[in-house]
């Protein structure tokens, strides 16, 4: 079983549209959780960041932490073209430096 | 706002060349790190380093390595350039205080030919 799956799509949706984007993981011990929005030939731009289980809120975007069923999640409200791009998730554990990536979802918002 | 500066957008390198990514952070960080992204296999890391003179391997350090003589610089090698090292390079950086986000460049698209 890897450590972060993520499902790479591609998701298309109609502009306006609600969008979910999930990861599951396998390593209990992850306590914070990050999520990474990419666009095309450029770096991973960071979204969010959250630490613990809950709901986390910035404009358009809700990150969720389910730490019992392992499970994170990037609500975009009102998704624009400007959100097309790859979101990749990301989590650590204490006491290491490194974070394990998801594989990235591509989103393309369609006019 | 943090800035991770990678020396190169573009590359383009022969077989056997030694060949020196270049990467600059101006946000005082302890952490740096070395990864490659390649479609399908997402992001994977090479080599890390945590202080000055220090470093950790990574994932995939087979055919790297990396050199970190001033705080703010961190560089990656390779010593000896093959085609199937041709990929997209990102170089990241973070706070060493525990559980910290990473900031990443912009990313060299690298091609040896």
């Amino acid at each position: 079983q890897k450590e972060v799956e993520q499902d790479p799509g591609p998701l298309s949706v109609p502009e306006g549209a609600i969008v979910s984007l999930n990861c599951t993981y396998s390593n209990s011990a992850f306590q914070y959780f990050m999520w990474y929005r990419q666009y095309s030939r450029k770096g991973p731009e960071l979204l969010m960041y959250t630490y613990s289980s809950g709901n986390k809120e910035d404009g358009r975007f809700t990150a969720q932490v389910d730490k019992s069923s392992k499970y994170i999640s990037l609500f975009i409200r009102d998704s624009q073209p400007s959100d097309s791009a790859t979101y990749l998730c990301a989590m650590g554990q204490g006491g290491s430096e490194k974070l394990v990536f998801g594989k990235g979802t591509k989103l393309t918002v369609n006019p | 706002d943090v800035k991770v500066t990678q020396s190169s957008r573009y590359l383009v390198k022969r077989t056997g060349e030694k060949v020196f990514l270049e990467c600059v952070q101006d946000m005082d960080h302890e952490n740096m790190f070395w990864y490659r992204q390649d479609p399908g296999l997402g992001l994977r890391l090479i080599y890390f380093s945590y202080d000055v003179k220090m470093k950790e391997k990574g994932d995939i350090p087979e055919g790297y390595s990396v050199s970190r003589e001033k705080k703010e610089r961190f560089s990656l090698i390779l010593e000896s350039a093959s085609t199937n090292q041709t990929s997209m390079y990102l170089c990241a950086s973070s706070f060493s205080a525990g559980n910290q986000p990473q900031h990443f460049g912009d990313g060299t698209r690298l091609s040896i030919l």
